[in-house]
C-alpha cells in the first residue's frame, strides 16, 4: 500500500513564525504535491514537484515556498506565517507517467490542520 | 483552467438507499479520481477512472470522457458512507496537480 505521512496532524503557530510542514512518501513516486483545503473554497494546489530539486507553482503559491532535497520528502515552508494561512494542508504523491499507461493516481496523506494565531 | 462541477452539493438519505453523485468537467482529462473524505480529513481513494466503468463492492463509477462527466454510485448506503465525496481531474501530463470539485456532502441517517 502507498503510504504518505505528514509530520503533524495539528499545529498551532504564531503570526510571523517560520513554519515547516513535512511530507514523506514510501512508494518511490516522482511527483509530489501540496494542497490546502478551506471551507467554501475546496482544495487548491499550492506547489508541486516532479523531481528532486524541481518545483512548480500551483494555483496559490503566494506566501509559500517548498523544498525537495530527497525524492521521498517534500516540505512546505511558510516563511512568515499569517492568520490567512490557517487551513488544512494536504500532501500527495503520484508515480511518473509511463509510456502507454496513464497511472497518474494521486495518494494523499492524512493532512495537517494548521492554526496561526 | 479546467472547471469541475459536482452535484448535488448536499444529499441526505436513509440507510439502505441508493445514490448517484455526478461530476461534470469542462475539458478532456487524463486523470479523474473519486475520493471520500472521512471525518478526520483523510482523503480516501475510491476510484481512478479517466474513462470506463469500475466497481468495488457497493460502490461503482462510470466516466463518459466524450461527454465530460463521471458518476459515482453508492448502493445500500450505510452510515459509514457519510462524509464528503470529491471528484478531481487533471488535464495535463500527469504532474500538474488535480483540480477538485467542491464536493458532495452525503449524510446517511440510521
Amino acid at each position: 500500500d502507498v503510504k504518505v505521512t505528514q509530520s503533524s496532524r495539528y499545529l498551532v503557530k504564531r503570526t510571523g513564525e517560520k513554519v515547516f510542514l513535512e511530507c514523506v512518501q514510501d512508494m518511490d513516486h516522482e511527483n509530489m504535491f501540496w494542497y490546502r483545503q478551506d471551507p467554501g473554497l475546496g482544495l487548491r494546489l499550492i506547489y508541486f514537484s516532479y523531481d528532486v530539486k524541481m518545483k512548480e507553482k500551483g494555483d496559490i503559491p503566494e506566501g509559500y515556498s517548498v523544498s525537495r532535497e530527497k525524492k521521498e520528502r517534500f516540505s512546505l515552508i511558510l516563511e512568515s506565517a499569517s492568520t490567512n494561512q490557517t487551513s488544512m494542508y494536504l500532501c500527495a504523491s503520484s508515480p511518473l507517467l509511463l509510456a502507454g499507461d496513464s497511472f497518474y493516481e494521486q495518494y494523499f496523506g492524512p493532512g495537517t490542520r494548521l492554526t496561526v494565531t | 483552467g479546467i472547471q469541475v462541477e459536482q452535484s448535488p452539493p448536499d444529499l441526505i438519505l436513509q440507510e439502505g438507499a441508493n445514490s448517484t453523485l455526478r461530476c461534470n468537467f469542462s475539458d478532456s482529462v487524463n486523470n479523474l479520481q473519486w475520493f471520500h473524505q472521512n471525518p478526520w480529513g483523510q482523503l480516501i481513494n475510491l476510484f481512478y477512472i479517466p474513462s470506463g466503468t469500475k466497481q468495488n463492492g457497493r460502490l461503482s463509477a462510470t466516466t463518459v470522457a466524450t461527454e465530460r462527466y463521471s458518476l459515482l454510485y453508492i448502493s445500500s448506503s450505510q452510515t459509514t458512507d457519510s462524509g464528503v465525496y470529491f471528484c478531481a481531474v487533471e488535464s495535463g501530463g500527469g504532474a500538474d496537480g488535480l483540480t477538485f470539485g467542491k464536493g458532495t456532502h452525503l449524510i446517511i441517517q440510521p
